[in-house]
C-alpha cells in the first residue's frame, strides 16, 4: 500500500464548478498536509498549507483535514480555466520529507 | 523576494558523464530539500540537507548520487556517469523551520535528459 493514494483523474469539469480532489494517506506521523497546484512543465506552486486535523480556507480553495479517517481534501470554489493543472496532496512529519500523491490532472472546460 | 533558484534549467549530458545542478533556497531558509520526477510519475524525495549537513538521504540512490549544502553557496545535487534512467525532471525545495513552518517552496525544476 502506497503512503499517500490519490486519483490520478483526469478530471474534467465546466467554468463554475465546485471541484472536490481527495487524497487518503497510511501514516499516523503526518501533521502537517500541503497542496500543490503543479502546470505542465513547471515547479510545484504551493497552495494551502494546515495543521493537523480541520479546514482552512484561503480565497476560492478550501484544505480540508480528517485525521481520523486519514482522509484529506481541496475545494475549489467558483473554478476558472485557469486552474486547470496538476494537482498534488503532500503531508509531512514536521521537518521532513514529504510524500506525493501521484496527482490529479484537472481540466476546467470555458 | 526572489523564490527558490535553480540552475541550469535544461541540461543534456551524454550517457557516462557528469551533471551538477545546482539549488539556491528562499533568503532566510536554511533546510533544502531534493526531489525527482519521473516522465509520467509523482514527486519522489530523494534528501534533505541543511548547511554542511545531510539529515536524510533516504531517497538517494545508493551509487553516483550525492548531495551538498556547503556554508557559502547554492546546494549541488551531483549525478555522475549517468545513465538515461536518470532523465527526469529534478526539483530542489526549500523551508524555514527556525520556528516552525514547514512550508516547503520549490523551484522551477532541472530537466536533465541523458543521450
Amino acid at each position: 500500500q502506497k503512503e499517500v493514494e490519490q486519483d490520478p483523474g483526469p478530471l474534467s469539469v465546466p467554468e463554475g464548478a465546485i471541484v472536490s480532489l481527495n487524497c487518503t494517506y497510511s501514516n499516523s506521523a503526518f501533521q502537517y498536509f500541503m497542496w500543490y497546484r503543479q502546470y505542465s512543465r513547471k515547479g510545484p506552486e504551493l497552495l494551502m498549507y494546515t495543521y493537523s486535523s480541520g479546514n482552512k480556507e484561503d480565497g476560492r480553495f478550501t484544505a480540508q483535514v480528517d485525521k481520523s479517517s486519514k482522509y484529506i481534501s481541496l475545494f475549489i470554489r467558483d473554478s476558472q480555466p485557469s486552474d486547470s493543472a496538476t494537482y498534488l496532496c503532500a503531508p509531512a512529519s514536521g521537518a521532513q520529507k514529504l510524500v506525493f500523491g501521484q496527482g490529479t490532472r484537472l481540466t476546467i472546460n470555458p | 523576494n526572489a523564490g527558490v533558484m535553480q540552475n541550469p534549467r535544461h541540461l543534456v549530458r551524454r550517457r557516462g558523464q557528469e551533471a551538477r545542478l545546482r539549488c539556491s533556497p528562499m533568503k532566510g531558509h536554511s533546510h533544502v530539500y531534493w526531489y525527482r520526477q519521473l516522465p509520467e510519475e509523482g514527486l519522489k524525495f530523494m534528501v534533505y540537507l541543511q548547511k554542511e549537513n545531510i539529515i536524510d538521504e533516504s531517497g538517494m540512490p545508493k551509487e553516483r548520487f550525492s548531495a551538498e549544502f556547503p556554508k557559502e553557496g547554492p546546494s549541488i545535487l551531483r549525478i555522475q556517469q549517468v545513465v538515461r534512467g536518470d532523465s527526469a525532471a529534478y526539483f530542489c525545495a526549500s523551508s524555514f523551520t527556525h520556528t516552525g513552518g514547514y512550508e516547503q517552496y520549490f523551484g522551477p525544476g532541472t530537466r536533465l535528459t541523458v543521450t
